[in-house]
């Protein structure tokens, strides 16, 4: 069974506004969390990624927010714009093991 | 990150032959990951690739189907044995650089 459960399978935001895809877990010994964009035809790129230690993680227009206590994360892409349609992937790790259980994906379409 | 690519990037084959997919990166890197991605799909971990030692099979897949190489620290093959149509997919290596895992672009197998 999938470890990460993603959400919304899909969204439509308009350029300028807001997307946030949620993530949840059960596995309380995952302690790495990171975000995958994939455009089609590409392999996953590393967005960006958190550890359980901080609360909310910031690059550029991307924010992880981490809940410890509800095992839940989130990105949220700021401004979004045309460039950002792709599918976003969560994942998390145990220590030490670094293989990655992803979420179902999300794809993201930003209308101009 | 780390530069990845694979060979080849896209193949058809018919049932029942063997594809050997190559997975070459820029550094030298302890820790190798297959993946496949089925359309439309999120990402399955098939094994873990160390250099020096066998490779290590996630539940659902064994050896006699995808056998792995891993004959130094930039290289590993991945093949598809005895393929058939429900082998179609795409086929993606990573490595574990600096504790964060890179993708390469993938490989996108069809099989008729």
């Amino acid at each position: 069974q999938q470890q990460v459960k993603q959400s919304p399978q899909s969204l439509i935001v308009q350029k300028g506004g807001i997307s946030i895809i949620n993530c949840a877990y059960e596995n309380t010994a995952f302690d790495y969390f990171p975000w995958y964009q994939q455009f089609p035809g590409k392999g996953p790129a590393l967005l960006i990624a958190i550890r359980p230690d901080v609360s909310e993680k910031k690059e550029g227009r991307f924010t992880i927010s981490f809940n410890k206590s509800a095992k839940q994360f989130s990105l949220h892409i700021m401004d979004s714009q045309p460039g950002d349609s792709a599918t976003y992937f969560c994942a998390a790790s145990i220590p030490n093991d670094y293989k990655l259980s992803f979420g179902a994906g999300t794809t993201v379409t930003v209308r101009a | 990150s780390a530069v990845i690519s694979q060979k080849p990037s896209r193949d058809i084959c018919q049932r029942g032959t063997s594809l050997t997919i190559q997975c070459q990166v820029d550094s030298q890197v302890t820790m190798m990951f297959w993946y496949r991605q089925q359309p439309g799909q999120s990402l399955t971990l098939i094994a873990t690739a160390n250099q020096g030692s066998e490779a290590t099979y996630e539940s659902g897949f064994v050896i006699d189907k995808f056998p792995i190489s891993r004959p130094n620290l930039t290289f590993s093959t991945l093949t598809v044995s005895n393929m058939s149509p429900e082998d179609s997919s795409i086929y993606l290596c990573s490595v574990l650089l600096r504790y964060e895992q890179f993708f390469g672009p993938g490989t996108r197998l069809t099989v008729l």
